[in-house]
């Protein structure tokens, strides 16, 4: 099973490029989420969608956007990159919301220079 | 708002020992859910045990134990026999029931387990 899947897993990004992490699950989940991770912190949300065509702000949505057009994708935007973006993002699915188990990505590193 | 708080930096057991990784939170709510994640070296979020406050049963999952106590908003994870896989970030995490969708983590307690 493939799970929760997310591309690319490192990119050097140039501050003010903009860019796309893409995540697809194939587990028929309602729920994905966007998190981040930074260095000896815990993962704080950034987007979150409960179904195709409905997304709202997690924690930390600033310098973020997301579409879910389809039950399976939901890519994260990051427009004009900043050194502050720089961290560890993981996409992740659940059936019935934050309360059911959540399955993760392997996690993409974005380095901002 | 809802903190989750892990006292425990960093902490080292030795294999086939227990060792007992500390979670305190704070809320106002009476039903919500909490969790311990896994994320060994490969960076990977694993879900290792989930409790749902209104069981005052603690959840055991193979070698992983919880003790939850509710009145002290306490949920320690005992990891008995203790394996070299078992090095790792753990994260508690605590999740209320109904209202905004938001799991909130603290920063982790680094475990190691020494041959």
């Amino acid at each position: 099973n493939a799970g929760v899947t997310q591309t690319p897993k490192f990119r050097i990004l140039k501050i003010g490029q903009s860019m796309t992490l893409q995540c697809t699950q194939d587990m028929n989940h309602n729920y994905m989420y966007w998190y981040r991770q930074d260095p000896g912190m815990g993962l704080k949300l950034i987007y979150y969608s409960v179904g195709a065509g409905i997304t709202d702000k997690g924690e930390v949505p600033n310098g973020y956007n997301v579409s879910r057009s389809t039950t399976e994708d939901f890519p994260l935007r990051l427009e004009l990159a900043a050194p502050s973006q720089t961290s560890v993002y993981f996409c992740a699915s659940s059936h019935r919301g934050q309360t059911d188990t959540i399955y993760f990505g392997e996690g993409s590193w974005l380095t901002v220079v | 708002a809802q903190t989750v708080t892990q006292s425990q930096p960093e902490m080292s057991v030795q294999e086939a020992e227990t060792v007992t990784l500390s979670c305190t939170y704070d809320t106002s709510e009476n039903n919500y859910y909490l969790f311990w994640y896994k994320q060994p070296p490969s960076r990977q979020m694993i879900l290792v045990i989930r409790q749902e406050a209104y069981k005052q049963q603690n959840a055991t999952e193979n070698r992983f134990s919880v003790n939850f106590q509710k009145a002290a908003k306490s949920f320690s994870l005992k990891i008995s026999d203790s394996q070299l896989g078992d090095t790792a970030m753990y994260f508690c995490a605590f999740a209320s029931q109904g209202g905004s969708e938001k799991l909130v983590f603290g920063k982790g307690t680094k475990l190691t387990v020494n041959p």
